[in-house]
């Protein structure tokens, strides 16, 4: 059974870089699309970005300059950096895997709280 | 344009039955997903590729698609589907968008 383990630092000061891993158990990185999704007051759901097991990133155009996706299949990790953090970038984060233009599972969610 | 939207609320008697739309032009081309989500929760997928189900959910839950307007229809609507309900699909420039969700209440 697939299941997605996240965690990272939830308390951030503005202009600082948040940071966030996501551990995949009970599966393989390969054919699927490894993404980062954020639910926040301001925009709801939104795409953040994703990775495939060979390092090609796909981000969301309005984060592309602040966000950074990499995936260490060795550990069966991947992970998230968003630079510049603001108030605006408030809100829960998740990892989640991706096929067919569905996400299909989710890990548990992660509340990042961006203080100025 | 890339933007999805939705109705915010929609109510349902229990048993009933209940639509959720979600219009754009990108659904012209792309299929929606839609994704089902509690209070505290993440987000469950429960429609994918327009009309599939993953595996364990219920089949009164399907999806359709009309022009620029997805459709998530729930039939017979029971009181655990009481949720908020996204679609989702991508757009042309390789962004992938959410739309703003809709509540179901369920009478």
């Amino acid at each position: 059974q697939v299941q997605l383990q996240q965690w990272g630092a939830g308390l951030l000061k503005s202009s600082e870089t948040l940071s966030l891993t996501c551990a995949l158990y009970g599966g393989s990185f390969s054919g699927y699309r490894w993404s980062w999704i954020r639910q926040t007051p301001g925009q709801g759901l939104e795409w953040i970005g994703e990775i495939i097991d060979s390092g090609i990133t796909f981000y969301n155009p309005s984060l592309t300059s602040r966000v950074s996706v990499s995936i260490d299949t060795s550990r069966n990790q991947f992970s998230l950096r968003l630079t510049s953090v603001t108030a605006t970038d408030t809100g829960v984060y998740y990892c989640a895997r991706a096929y067919t233009n569905a996400w299909d599972y989710w890990g548990q969610g992660t509340l990042v709280t961006v203080s100025s | 344009s890339s933007g999805l939207t939705q109705d915010p609320a929609v109510s349902v008697a229990l048993g009933q039955t209940v639509r959720i739309t979600c219009q754009g032009d990108s659904l012209r081309t792309y299929y929606a997903s839609w994704y089902q989500q509690k209070p505290g929760r993440a987000p469950l997928l429960v429609i994918y590729a327009k009309d599939k189900r993953p595996s364990g959910i219920p089949d009164r839950f399907s999806g359709s698609r009309s022009g620029n307007t997805a459709s998530l229809t729930i039939t017979g609507t029971q009181a655990e589907d009481e949720a908020d309900y996204f679609c989702n699909s991508p757009d042309s420039s390789g962004n992938r968008v959410f739309g703003p969700g809709t509540k179901v209440t369920v009478l």
